[in-house]
Formats: C-alpha cells, sequence, structure tokens
C-alpha cells in the first residue's frame, strides 16, 4: 500500500524567509504533483514531477524529485502573504488513474 | 468553459437518506475518480474509473456506489448517508497519458 508522509504540518513564517515542505512516498511512483489549496476552494495545481532529478520552478515556488530517495520537496524562497494556503503532495502509481495525497501542509506567512 | 462540473455545491442530509453528487466532464477524458477530504486527512480516493463501464474501489469505498455509463459522468452514490460521510468530495479526471488531473470545485456534504 502506498503511503504519502509530508512534513511539517503546519509552517508558520515570517514574510522574506525560505522554507522546505518535504514529500516522502513508500513505494516506486510514475509521477508526483504538487497542489495548492486555499480555504473553500479547489486544488490548483503547481506542479507536476515525471522524472528523477526533475526540478521545477514558478515564481518563489521550486519543486524537485528523487525517486531513488522517493522524496520530493518544495522549496519557498522570500515568502509573501500571498503564499499561504495549504499545500498537498499528491502521488501517482498507474500512470493517471488515480492519486494518494499527503497530508497537506498549512503554511502561514506572517508580516 | 472546459473542465469538471461538480453539482450540487452544497447539501445537508438526514442520516439514512440518499442522494447522487454529480461529475460531469467535456474533455473527453477516460480516467475519473472520486475523493474526500477531511480535515488533517489530505484528499482519499473512495472510487475511480478508467473509461466507461469500468470502475474500481479506493482507499475508502464503503458506503458509495458508482457507475460509469458514459466517459463524461461519473456520479457518486450515498445509499444511506451517515454523519461520518460529512466530507467535502471533489471528482478529478485525466487523459490516459495526460500529465495533469483537472478538479471540479467540490460539493461540501453535510449529514445530520
Amino acid at each position: 500500500e502506498l503511503k504519502v508522509e509530508q512534513n511539517p504540518l503546519f509552517l508558520s513564517m515570517q514574510e522574506g524567509k525560505n522554507y522546505t515542505i518535504y514529500c516522502n512516498y513508500s513505494t516506486t511512483s510514475d509521477r508526483l504533483y504538487w497542489y495548492r489549496q486555499d480555504p473553500g476552494k479547489s486544488l490548483e495545481s503547481l506542479f507536476v514531477l515525471l522524472s528523477n532529478g526533475a526540478v521545477k520552478q514558478e515564481g518563489r515556488l521550486m519543486a524537485s524529485l528523487d525517486t531513488k530517495a522517493r522524496l520530493s520537496t518544495l522549496h519557498i524562497t522570500a515568502a509573501v502573504h500571498d503564499l499561504s494556503a495549504t499545500y498537498f503532495c499528491a502521488v501517482d502509481m498507474t500512470s493517471g488513474s488515480r492519486l494518494t495525497f499527503g497530508e497537506g501542509t498549512q503554511l502561514t506567512v506572517n508580516p | 468553459n472546459a473542465g469538471v462540473t461538480q453539482t450540487p455545491k452544497f447539501q445537508v442530509l438526514k442520516t439514512g437518506q440518499s442522494m447522487t453528487l454529480q461529475c460531469a466532464q467535456d474533455m473527453n477524458h477516460e480516467y475519473m475518480s472520486w475523493y474526500r477530504q477531511d480535515p488533517g486527512m489530505g484528499l482519499r480516493l473512495i472510487h475511480y474509473s478508467v473509461g466507461a463501464g469500468i470502475t474500481d474501489q479506493g482507499e475508502v469505498p464503503n458506503g458509495y456506489n458508482v457507475s460509469r455509463s458514459t466517459t463524461e459522468d461519473f456520479p457518486l452514490r450515498l445509499l444511506s448517508a451517515a454523519p461520518s460521510q460529512t466530507s467535502v468530495y471533489f471528482c478529478a479526471s485525466i487523459q490516459t497519458g495526460g500529465a495533469g488531473y483537472t478538479f471540479g470545485s467540490g460539493t461540501r456534504l453535510t449529514v445530520v
């Protein structure tokens, strides 16, 4: 059974600081996704990582994937308040039919 | 706009009542899936389908039924609602070999 674990689950940080969210998963995976969710909203796709060593960046967020270590990271650079949200990683073992999600990391960026 | 449409957005049920959560997509995606989201537990897979006429159970299928008679529609049925089914439900779809899931806006269900 595939397990996906994120840490930390709660993260409070100051504007301008850097931090990393970690996503570990238990078995070999085809691909890994990062999503953002604002309160009361649906999931917004951030990144899709398809191969070992993949690195993608969008604005202040950068995601990477190490399939050998079964680890993905979401790095936040110079955080701003607008990044406050819950971030989920999700793993797809079956080339597209379904996802297994981590518990989510609730990020709060304080002025 | 193309995408995944879920209805209703909000619903309150009494224990024991039945209802169907609707999910429709107009992107001709083969794969569709249902998830429930509870506080502190992320999203958990209820049922999924890899094509019309083909469905399978996910992590938390008890109390829910699905069918897939067309590519476009994947309804989720609660046969006898229980308070433990109070949750936010999301439907998602993806094309075969595609790299991105499309999620619906969600249905917030309360069972009293």
